[in-house]
């Protein structure tokens, strides 16, 4: 079963407003990650954050981890018409195989 | 030059062919994975290599095989192709993090779009 759950399935939003997408996971992790798809292409790692951390930004990005309430949450601020794709969150699951677990994603589309 | 390429980029072909997927990396990563992808749900892990020698299945090997020819070279082979293998699959590579630990960042192929009919 799929280690992560991502809130909204679904987003679509003005250019210029913030967009948040969640995701939840079920077993502890040393990690979480966000990655990126543009439609149909491979995924491209967007950031990482580390499960004592609360909190870490990457330019418009900012990512939260609650891992008491097995959650994450991507925010992208001042959103672009570029940035419709779909995010996803992928956990490690406490594995130091290298292995990641995907969410369903989160389909974002900006609209000019 | 990408730095994960796979080939072919889009493949139709019919029930009961035997199809191989190709994927190299000049990144000089030891793991590497084959995923797929279906509409509407995220990535399955299909098979999985830490090195040329050791292969792992992944959640959804059943109807696949892989081959590590190399360490920059991990194929995936439908032995017989189905209609419900009809997906876009990946290869990913990652490395440990070069400061230590246990930090996997993945990198994606293009991607190859499977069709069979």
């Amino acid at each position: 079963s799929q280690q992560g759950e991502e809130d909204p399935q679904a987003l679509s939003i003005q250019e210029g407003e913030n967009a948040t997408m969640n995701c939840s996971y079920k077993t502890s992790i040393n990690n979480l990650q966000w990655y990126r798809q543009n439609s149909g292409r491979g995924l491209v790692h967007l950031i990482l954050i580390r499960s004592n951390e609360r909190e870490k930004h990457s330019g418009r990005l900012r990512v939260t981890l609650d891992t008491s309430k097995k959650s994450s949450s991507l925010l992208i601020t001042a959103s672009r018409a570029a940035d419709t794709a779909s995010y996803f969150c992928a956990t490690d699951g406490l594995s130091n195989t290298g292995k990641l677990i995907f969410g369903q994603g989160t389909t974002l589309q900006v609209k000019p | 030059d990408a730095d994960v390429t796979q080939t072919p980029r889009n493949r139709i072909t019919k029930t009961g062919k035997r199809i191989m997927l190709e994927c190299s990396q000049t990144k000089g990563h030891d793991r590497m994975y084959w995923y797929r992808q279906d509409p509407g749900l995220g990535l399955r892990l299909i098979y999985y290599s830490f090195d040329v020698k050791d292969i792992n299945k992944g959640e959804i090997s059943d109807g696949y095989s892989v081959s590590r020819q190399a360490q920059a070279k991990f194929s995936l082979s439908l032995e017989s192709a189905i209609p419900n293998q009809t997906a876009l699959y990946f290869c990913a590579t990652s490395d440990l993090n070069p400061r230590g630990g246990t930090l996997y960042t993945q990198y994606f192929g293009p991607g190859t779009r499977l069709t069979v009919l």
